[in-house]
């Protein structure tokens, strides 16, 4: 089954304490991105990447990093989780190159900072 | 930058009855993508429908089309026959066809769709 996969779903943690949410998919698509979801906000991207070992900025990159050693990994760090980071995270993946190609969302992960 | 605004934060409607949620877009190329995402209680982000700009005809998946005005920038979306599986958050999302191999999706806020029997 073609699907992108979050670990965890749920976390709770306090602030400054490193995590990492990771990001796995299975169609072996070359473009990844990481949004976050906040009440009245919509949906925006963080960061992205379009293949292996490259990535870039989104529209709130500050907090956050990512790496992409692999093309089917794309993980989310937050070096020093602050309370303001409290969010609804979503990895999605796509194929690259022109056309309506849908992006495949995960289930998304809920990131609660004290 | 494009822009996405969805001007309705909630919507009513009864089962069975027709609803259209709106979406315009603030864009100055020519050559573009427009998506509906559903997204229910369980937080999954569910592709509803998807219009190429460059096609003049409206998009249709069963209960669910849209009202594609390119110059009036205008992407809504109407639900005929409505169920109570559709109620969640929707929202309209842009993506430019400008350049090769990037699939970045701008967002609106959303509409949060609310079914009564």
């Amino acid at each position: 089954e073609a699907q992108v996969t979050q670990n965890p779903r749920y976390l709770i943690t306090v602030t400054g304490k490193k995590l990492t949410v990771t990001c796995s998919q299975n169609m072996n698509h070359e473009y990844m991105s990481w949004y976050r979801q906040d009440p009245g906000l919509g949906l925006r991207q963080i960061y992205y990447s379009m293949n292996v070992e490259v990535t870039d900025k989104g529209d709130v990159p500050e907090g956050y990093k990512v790496s992409r050693k692999e093309k089917r990994n794309f993980p989310l760090i937050l070096e020093s989780p602050s309370p303001n980071q409290t969010s609804l995270y979503f990895c999605a993946s796509s194929r690259p190159g022109q056309g309506s190609y849908e992006q495949y969302f995960g289930p998304g992960t809920r990131l609660t900072v004290t | 930058a494009q822009t996405v605004t969805q001007s309705q934060p909630e919507m009513s409607v009864q089962e069975a009855e027709t609803v259209t949620l709106s979406c315009t877009y603030d864009t100055s190329e020519s050559d573009y993508y427009l998506f509906w995402y559903k997204q229910p209680p369980s937080r999954q982000m569910i592709l509803v429908i998807r219009q190429e700009a460059y096609k003049q005809q409206n998009a249709t998946e069963n209960r669910f089309s849209v009202n594609f005005q390119k110059a009036a920038k205008s992407f809504s979306l109407k639900i005929s026959d409505s169920q109570l599986g559709d109620a969640a958050m929707y929202f309209c999302a842009y993506r430019s066809a400008m350049n090769s191999g990037y699939s970045t999706l701008t967002f609106g806020k959303g509409t949060m769709l609310l079914v009564s029997p």
